[in-house]
């Protein structure tokens, strides 16, 4: 079993919805959790940073742990077009933390 | 202008022969890592450095060596022992913990 778990999707939605992209994860050591997005052929982009349990917004972004259920959750309000991208998934110990591990990546499109 | 530059962008290693990816920050970060991306897959740790003139391995480090003799410069180097080098390679950088700031990436591919 993988340590972090991630729907490669492909996720299709349309324009201006409102669009969850979930990991789970199983070692409950974690404490750090990101989220980066990543369009094709480039570098990935760190959109959200939260340390332990709750929620965390960012303009159209929220990021939210629930670390009872070893679930996090990164939500995009009126999504467009332009937020059509690979979304990876994030997390590090605090021991050794500075080595993350990363879920596979969901695919996002968002249609016109 | 702050950030990292990975060089060069694509790179194409024959059969047996060792090539070297660079990667350069002027963050004044002090650590500094390389991943393995393969398509439809998450990013797997290769290498990592938090000091000049020390390192580790990461998850997958055979076949690959590294060298960390400047704070600003973390080259990786893929040697002719990696089968199965074709992926995008990734730099990045953090100061002490974990937000980890990535470069553009190196696509290399094996002919």
């Amino acid at each position: 079993q993988k340590e972090v778990e991630q729907d490669p999707g492909p996720l299709s939605v349309p324009e201006g919805a409102i669009v969850s992209l979930n990991c789970t994860y199983s070692n409950s050591a974690f404490q750090y959790f990101m989220w980066y997005r990543q369009y094709s052929r480039k570098g990935p982009e760190l959109l959200m940073y939260t340390y332990s349990s709750g929620n965390k917004e960012d303009g159209r972004f929220t990021a939210q742990v629930d670390k009872s259920s070893k679930y996090i959750s990164l939500f995009i309000r009126d999504s467009q077009p332009s937020d059509s991208a690979t979304y990876l998934c994030a997390m590090s110990r605090p021991q050794g933390a500075q080595k993350l591990v990363f879920g596979q990546g969901t695919r996002l499109t968002i249609n016109p | 202008d702050g950030g990292i530059t990975q060089s060069p962008k694509y790179l194409f290693r024959k059969e047996g022969q060792n090539v070297t990816l660079s990667c350069e920050q002027n963050l004044n970060h002090d650590a500094m890592y390389w991943y393995r991306q393969d398509p439809g897959q998450g990013l797997r740790l290769i290498y990592y450095s938090q000091i000049v003139n020390d390192f580790q391995k990461g998850d997958i480090a055979e076949g690959y060596s590294v060298s960390r003799e400047k704070k600003e410069s973390f080259p990786l180097t893929v040697t002719s022992a990696q089968k199965n080098p074709t992926a995008f390679y990734l730099c990045a950088s953090s100061e002490a913990y974990n937000e980890q700031f990535f470069g553009p990436g190196t696509r290399l591919t094996v002919l």
